[in-house]
């Protein structure tokens, strides 16, 4: 079965800084992979998925499958970013399987 | 477009019973996916449905059944609810199953 792995509850990085949030998955096969983003009272939102290759409000993720890793990042961090960020794999075309999904990241950039 | 509405947003009920959770999805996705969020962890898979059919089933008891009726809209049934099943209630819809867009949630309460 998939698994994905993300081993900071917790990030605290100040305004500027430069932020990355570690995702790592066990799957043998291709699988797809995403970052969502929940802001304060908002709801689940994609952020991110490797296919699409884009940076989107400033942030990028490149899929290494060598090492099974999928981290966020962005090179200066904004107070607009403090939010939860959940990665997330899909291991069937059409998601037949779902999402399998991190117990996510709390990421707070001070001011 | 008001995305994908649940109803109701928030639940009580006390152990033994069931519950019916609705969802509409964004106009146009065939494919509806519901998730259970406990509180700390990450969104875990539970169903998907696709015109009408059921594509994908998580690891949960038989207690939990889902449909899609012909507007594509879905509903979510509990039977003999645990203490445990408390959790926030996900559904996403998607035009083809990857990319998902999630609904704001029913929190379920089992007291």
């Amino acid at each position: 079965a998939q698994r994905v792995t993300q081993p900071e509850k917790l990030l605290s990085v100040f305004k500027g800084a430069p932020v990355e949030l570690k995702c790592n998955y066990s799957y043998s096969g291709s699988p797809e992979l995403f970052w969502y983003v929940q802001y304060s009272r908002q709801r689940l939102q994609l952020l991110l998925r490797h296919i699409s290759r884009e940076s989107i409000k400033g942030f990028t993720a490149d899929l290494n499958k060598g090492e099974t890793s999928f981290h966020l990042k962005k090179p200066f961090a904004q107070e607009e970013d403090s939010a939860m960020y959940y990665c997330a794999l899909s291991a069937y075309a059409g998601g037949a399987d779902g999402l399998t999904f991190g117990k996510g990241t709390h990421l707070i950039i001070q001011p | 477009d008001a995305g994908v509405t649940q109803s109701p947003t928030h639940l009580i009920k006390t152990r033994g019973q069931h519950v019916t959770l609705r969802c509409s999805p964004i106009s146009g996705h065939k494919s509806v996916s519901w998730y259970q969020q406990v509180l700390g962890q990450g969104p875990q898979f539970i169903f998907q449905y696709y015109e009408k059919e059921e594509r994908g089933r998580g690891n949960f008891p038989d207690r939990f059944s889902a449909r899609q009726f012909p507007n594509y809209s879905s509903e979510l049934n509990v039977n003999a609810l645990l203490l445990g099943d408390s959790a926030l209630y996900l559904c996403a819809s998607s035009f083809t199953g990857n990319e998902q867009f999630f609904g704001p949630g029913t929190r379920l309460t089992v007291l």
